[in-house]
């Protein structure tokens, strides 16, 4: 199985402040990598699919990057909704593999 | 607007088969375009990829849970099903019915997802 590994675990930052997440993975994946927020007791939402392609409806103000085995998220100026959990994941091939997430709190 | 919506008994006793149903409205399950698929998260924890589905009937498990593990589609009722055998408390977790979009090639992602079931598995 291909491991994801999401860094930092948690992450305590200010409204209006400009956030990077990191995601790593255990074997080259190309560009195959998603991105989902989680906010408290609801499902999960696709930010972003592979890599760099923002889903219909989320900000612009989320962006990601990468290739092969290092990929990023980031929000470039943190809304009061953007606190919650967010997890990659890899489509590179199954089983499809999560990273453990990175909890954004407010500081 | 596709929306699905899980349904099965919220407490399964051990050694028992867990079974959910995901209805599917604002989309048909024989769409192509599709892999209906099954996530699960442990309490406070991520989240785990059971395996999917797909409109022709073709099946991919997890490897972890493959020997244990039933994914059936009810195309009359729009409608597709996890039967999870032998639970044990490490079966406790939260399970989303997710509908996997098939973009090209390996590019797909999981865009619509059901709110979620509470199963916990206790005698």
């Amino acid at each position: 199985d291909i491991q994801m590994t999401q860094s930092p675990s948690s992450l305590s930052a200010s409204i209006g402040d400009r956030v990077t997440f990191t995601c790593r993975a255990s074997e080259s994946i190309s560009s195959y990598l998603n991105w989902y927020q989680q906010r408290p007791g609801k499902a999960p939402k696709v930010l972003i699919y592979a890599t760099t392609n923002l889903q219909g409806g989320v900000p612009s103000r989320f962006s990601g990057g990468g290739y092969g085995t290092e990929f990023t998220l980031t929000i470039s100026s943190l809304q009061p909704e953007d606190f919650a959990t967010y997890y990659c994941q890899q489509s590179y091939n199954t089983p499809y593999t999560f990273g453990q997430g990175t909890k954004l709190e407010i500081k | 607007q596709v929306q699905l919506q899980e349904s099965g008994p919220g407490l399964v006793k051990p050694s028992q088969t867990l079974s959910l149903t995901c209805s599917v409205s604002g989309d048909s399950i024989s769409s192509a375009d599709y892999y209906w698929t099954w996530i699960r998260q442990h309490p406070g924890k991520g989240l785990d990829w059971i395996g999917y589905i797909y409109y022709s009937g073709s099946t991919y498990y997890n490897p972890s849970l493959k020997s244990r593990l039933s994914i059936s589609l009810d195309t009359s009722k729009n409608q597709f099903s996890l039967h999870l055998y032998a639970v044990t408390a490490a079966d406790t977790a939260v399970y989303y019915c997710v509908r996997q979009i098939l973009v090209v090639s390996a590019i797909n992602y999981f865009d619509s997802w059901g709110q979620g079931r509470q199963v916990t598995v206790s005698s």
